[in-house]
């Protein structure tokens, strides 16, 4: 059962313009959400974090939109770079029993930004 | 500051072996947690370990088990190799099991069973 999804396998956009990745969700405790990059042969880096109590949150270039009733994020990337492509996941913070949390990931979504 | 490091890098071993990995944490960082991500999917989470003890598990086999040392350092153990273990493993360490703390990963090791 997957969670956390994204269903746009890749994208690919023209330098300078708005890039936009999506994500949906299906389990209502989820209430943190955060955006990783990943290029080849690295592991994944933060990118930028929403609080289910916030409805958006802008981080330089990147802003992350969060529609709770509909289960639904997504980042806005402006204006999207050639130094933006990589793969970007999606995840969900979740509570675990010893008290620490652990992320569940949507399946990626490949950038490529074209000159 | 030093990032979190894992080894080896690539791994090939044969269908039943056993496997050892190692993660070095960040420096000040007392949680790690261990990722698997196979071809095409997303990283799925194995278990985490705070302070040494075992924080919470996956859905993973008993076969899969891992220990944290006095340094924070960490190793995933995986016993019975199946051709399905073939993944990237991906640790990641925290400064504390925040539930909203950010993780920070290695560049994993690429795991082959052959």
């Amino acid at each position: 059962d997957q969670q956390v999804k994204q269903n746009s396998p890749s994208l690919s956009v023209q330098e300078g313009r708005i890039s936009i990745l999506n994500c949906d969700y299906t389990n209502s405790m989820f209430d943190y959400f955060l955006w990783y990059k990943k290029y080849p042969a690295e592991g994944p880096t933060f990118l930028i974090s929403i609080s289910s109590i916030k409805d958006k949150n802008e981080d330089g270039r990147f802003t992350v939109f969060l529609n709770k009733s509909a289960k639904h994020l997504s980042l806005h990337i402006v204006p999207s770079q050639p130094g933006d492509s990589a793969v970007y996941f999606c995840a969900a913070s979740g509570i675990l029993t010893g008290g620490g949390n652990k992320l569940t990931f949507g399946t990626g979504t490949q950038l490529k930004v074209e000159l | 500051e030093t990032g979190v490091t894992q080894s080896p890098t690539h791994l090939i071993k044969t269908r039943g072996q056993q496997v050892t990995l190692r993660c070095s944490s960040q420096s000040g960082h007392n949680t790690v947690s261990w990722y698997q991500q196979a071809l095409g999917q997303g990283p799925q989470f194995i278990f985490q370990y705070y302070r040494e003890e075992e924080n919470g598990r996956g859905n993973f086999p008993p076969r899969f088990s891992g220990l944290q040392f006095p340094n924070y350092s960490s190793e995933l153990n995986v016993n019975a190799l199946e051709l399905d273990d073939s993944a990237l493993y991906l640790c990641a360490s925290s400064p504390n099991r925040d539930r909203n703390e950010k993780l920070f990963f290695g560049s994993g090791t690429q795991l082959s069973v052959l």
